[in-house]
């Protein structure tokens, strides 16, 4: 596809279900990007994998989130004993290059998001 | 927790003038990106500018930024109905495109 696309657009869903987001991230991309925004903020990390690998968790807010990204292109954020809190905008972004370790950034492509309800 | 902060949280102008926001944030950065956001979903990126730079232009917009005083401005000239939007700054401190994004500026651009 052309951009970074992101299913369902919204989700409502009742506290203590399990609910997953999917992303498909331009194709090509290595670098791939969660973000979470709540409502009158601004976006917050959670997530940043390089390849299939999670370089960098350490925006889960708990153990309730999983993501994973198994053949290093489509990528699922799984939230479990979903809580009313846990309402938001959910972000997906993906960039050509973003290698830890090395000083070389690129421009992220963000998809539209997924709107999660937890009533 | 955010490592930019915008200012002003909302700006309200007429069609033709200048729009200015600013960023302060709170370390090091690799680099500084500015993104735009309509209606709450899908962020476009606007500017990249990397830390040993000092001002960057395009089309409409010029971006400064001050390292010693880790702050950067985004200047919007001419403005139209169509900038109407929230504005954010982010910035990259691990060097991998981790952004930490600010709150965001809200601005109204009326015809």
């Amino acid at each position: 596809g052309a951009g970074v696309s992101q299913t369902p657009s919204n989700k409502v869903t009742e506290k203590g279900k399990y609910v997953e987001l999917r992303c498909d991230p331009i194709s090509g991309h290595t670098a791939l990007y969660w973000y979470r925004q709540s409502l009158g903020q601004g976006p917050e990390f959670l997530i940043y994998f390089q390849g299939t690998g999670a370089a960098d968790d350490s925006g889960l807010p708990n153990d309730r989130f999983f993501a994973v990204r198994p053949e290093g292109s489509v990528s699922t954020l799984k939230i479990q004993r979903t809580e009313r809190g846990d309402s938001a905008v959910y972000l997906c972004a993906s960039s050509p290059l973003g290698l830890a370790g090395t000083r070389y950034t690129d421009t992220q492509y963000f998809g539209p998001g997924t709107r999660l309800t937890v009533l | 927790s955010q490592q930019g902060e915008e200012d002003p949280q909302a700006l309200s102008i007429q069609e033709g003038e200048n729009a200015t926001m600013n960023c302060s944030y709170k370390t090091s950065i690799n680099n500084l990106q500015w993104y735009r956001q309509n209606s709450g979903r899908g962020l476009v990126h606007l500017i990249l500018i990397r830390s040993n730079e000092r001002e960057k232009h395009s089309g409409r917009l010029r971006v400064t930024l001050d390292t010693s005083k880790k702050s950067s401005s985004l200047l919007i000239t001419a403005s139209r109905a169509a900038d109407t939007a929230s504005y954010f700054c982010a910035t990259d401190v691990g060097g991998y495109n981790k952004l930490i994004f600010g709150a965001g500026t809200r601005l109204a651009v009326h015809p």
